[in-house]
Order: C-alpha cells, then sequence, then structure tokens
C-alpha cells in the first residue's frame, strides 16, 4: 500500500513565502502530483514530478526526491486566494497507475 | 474550467433512497474516474472506466455501481443510501488507461446529502 503525509494546516502572510511538504512510502514509485482545492470545488492540477529536482511553474515550484521520498510545493509572492488546500497524490508503478491522495494541507493566507 | 462536466450540482434525499450522478469527460478523454470526498476521509477512488470498460476499482461499496457509455459519459449509481454517503462525488477524467504520464482533471463535483 501507499502512505502519504502532509501538514494538516498551514498558515502564512500575503507576500511572502510557504512550502508545503509530502512525504511518502510507496511500493514501486511512478510520479507525484500537486493539486489546488478551494472549499467546496474541484481539485485543480498544479504540477506533475516524476524525476528528481525542482520544477517551476509562475509562482509556484515542486521538488522532488525519490530516494527519501519527499516532495514540496512552493508558493512565492503569496495572494489571498492561495487561501486552499493542497493534495499530494502518488502513483505508484504496475498496476491500474490510480494516484493515491494524501489527506490535504489548509493553508490560511492572512493580510 | 477543466471541460470535465458533472451534474446534479446538489442533491439531497432520504436515507434508503437511490439516486444518480453524471459525468461527461473532456472532449478526447476515454478514462473516466469516481471519487468520493467527505470531511473526515479526503479524496478516496471509487471506480475507474475506460473505453466503456471498467478498469479499476478502489473502495466502492457493493451499494454502489457505475458505468460508461459508448458516447463516453459516465453515471455513478448509489443506492440504499445511508446518512454517511453524503459527501461530495467527483469525477475525473484523463486521456489514457494506465500511461505513466497520465493527469487527471476534475469536474465541479456533486453534493450529496443524505437525511
Amino acid at each position: 500500500g501507499q502512505n502519504i503525509d502532509q501538514p494538516t494546516e498551514m498558515t502564512a502572510t500575503e507576500g511572502a513565502i510557504v512550502q508545503i511538504n509530502c512525504t511518502y512510502q510507496t511500493s514501486g514509485f511512478n510520479g507525484l502530483f500537486w493539486y489546488q482545492q478551494h472549499a467546496g470545488e474541484a481539485p485543480t492540477f498544479l504540477s506533475y514530478n516524476v524525476l528528481d529536482g525542482l520544477e517551476e511553474k509562475g509562482r509556484f515550484s515542486s521538488f522532488l526526491s525519490r530516494s527519501k521520498g519527499y516532495s514540496y510545493l512552493l508558493l512565492k509572492e503569496l495572494q489571498m486566494k492561495d487561501s486552499a488546500s493542497y493534495l499530494c497524490a502518488v502513483r505508484a508503478s504496475g498496476g491500474s497507475y490510480i494516484p493515491t491522495f494524501g489527506r490535504g494541507t489548509s493553508l490560511i493566507v492572512h493580510p | 474550467d477543466s471541460g470535465v462536466t458533472q451534474t446534479p450540482k446538489h442533491l439531497i434525499t432520504a436515507t434508503g433512497q437511490r439516486v444518480t450522478l453524471r459525468c461527461s469527460p473532456r472532449s478526447g478523454d476515454l478514462s473516466v474516474y469516481w471519487y468520493q470526498q467527505s470531511l473526515d476521509q479526503g479524496l478516496q477512488f471509487l471506480i475507474q472506466y475506460y473505453n466503456g470498460e471498467e478498469r479499476a476499482k478502489g473502495n466502492i461499496l457493493e451499494r454502489f455501481s457505475a458505468q460508461q457509455f459508448p458516447d463516453l459519459h459516465s453515471e455513478l449509481n448509489l443506492s440504499s443510501l445511508e446518512l454517511g454517503d453524503s459527501a461530495l462525488y467527483f469525477c475525473a477524467s484523463s486521456v489514457a488507461s494506465s500511461a505513466r504520464t497520465d493527469t487527471q482533471y476534475f469536474g465541479p463535483g456533486t453534493r450529496l446529502t443524505v437525511l
């Protein structure tokens, strides 16, 4: 099976930088996703990492270390609209390739 | 807007009843996935269909069933509803069945309330 760990809640200030961590244990690894989900809305795709290193996409970056079973999502120049839940999802190798989602980290951005 | 549509947006019903949730995937996507999200459980995978055939099953109860039609839309049927079935139900779609880089795109969800 898979085990995915994220902090339950984080708070940060508008304009600041925040790092949301995700650790995972899986039998075989085939990629890690980050999704953003506003309350009551659909998860929206942010990033996909399958190789080690940093992927940058505007204000959001995602990092992966396969040997450590670790990823983080970095949000820069925080805006109030970034207040949302951030879901880490891991895809194991073999089988159906369906990712398993973590419980999510609720980020609250305050002025 | 992901391009995935779901109806209805909200559904309120009583225990013991049966409901049907509908999903249309993005144009060109052959795979449809159903998820349940409740406050205490997070996003739980229920079932996947690919081009009309069941491809993978997750934590789906026997009271629940799904199908994918020739036009690729999918329906999730929930029967003998219990209070604990109250949740957000999401449909997601992707291009392929099991490609390594396949990404799921989620619909807006159906909020089911069982009274």
